[in-house]
């Protein structure tokens, strides 16, 4: 079945340091998906990008999509307390149909050190 | 606020025993997931309804079951509990229209379940 990792699990900066998680998926993905949870709370959706190499920004955070579309990244320029948090990535199972199943990878704790 | 209610927020029973846990969407959404979340799993998608039907099964035991009402809320019983079923289930909703698989989910606050 389709399968999404993400790397790193963890990943402890210093505030004002930039932040990188990664996203592959086995299968190729119609689109990605990335949320936000804060500790003792619940994923926020972040964004969505939908075309190959797409690439998005919010502020301090860049998201790209593969060529491929098998691969995704989210990049936090300048880190801040603010961002601490599990990063998730998600994509849809492509099984054509009406099959949709959002798919979470097990995210990135990030911490950062003020 | 996601717009997104789940009920209770905090359940504490015994092994054996059995549950239902409740999840109003956000107005307008008509399709419900539930997932469950453990610290060594992430976040495991259970179901998907939409607009009452079921749409998408994933890792859903044979001992849970959902459902979706009329009104467009859901209910995910859990029977037989075991002590691995302790777990964070979150509700999400989205407004998925047809064959469209563009719609972000938001999450409800979540029900943590205790089995002891």
């Amino acid at each position: 079945g389709q399968q999404v990792m993400q790397i790193p699990q963890y990943q402890h900066v210093q505030e004002g340091e930039d932040f990188t998680t990664y996203c592959n998926s086995s299968t190729t993905l119609s689109n990605i998906q990335w949320y936000k949870q804060r500790p003792g709370g619940h994923p926020v959706f972040l964004i969505q990008l939908v075309k190959s190499g797409e690439v998005k920004k919010q502020k301090r955070l860049t998201f790209q999509f593969g060529e491929a579309k098998k691969n995704s990244s989210l990049h936090i320029t300048a880190t801040q307390t603010t961002d601490v948090g599990t990063y998730f990535c998600a994509g849809p199972y492509e099984g054509g149909g009406s099959n949709y199943k959002l798919t979470f990878g097990k995210g990135t704790l990030l911490t950062v050190n003020p | 606020d996601s717009g997104v209610t789940q009920t209770p927020k905090h359940l504490i029973t015994a092994t054996g025993q059995r549950v239902t846990l409740r999840c109003s969407p956000r107005s307008g959404d008509l399709s419900v997931y539930w997932y469950q979340q453990s610290l060594d799993q992430g976040l495991q998608f259970l179901i998907q309804y939409y607009n009452g039907e079921e749409r998408a099964k994933g890792n859903i035991l044979e001992r849970f079951s959902a459902q979706q009402f009329p009104d467009l809320h859901s209910e995910l019983n859990l029977s037989s509990l075991e002590l691995g079923d302790s777990a964070l289930y979150f509700c999400a909703s989205s407004y998925l229209a047809g064959e469209s698989y563009n719609s972000p989910l938001h999450f409800g606050n979540g029900t943590r379940l205790t089995v002891t």
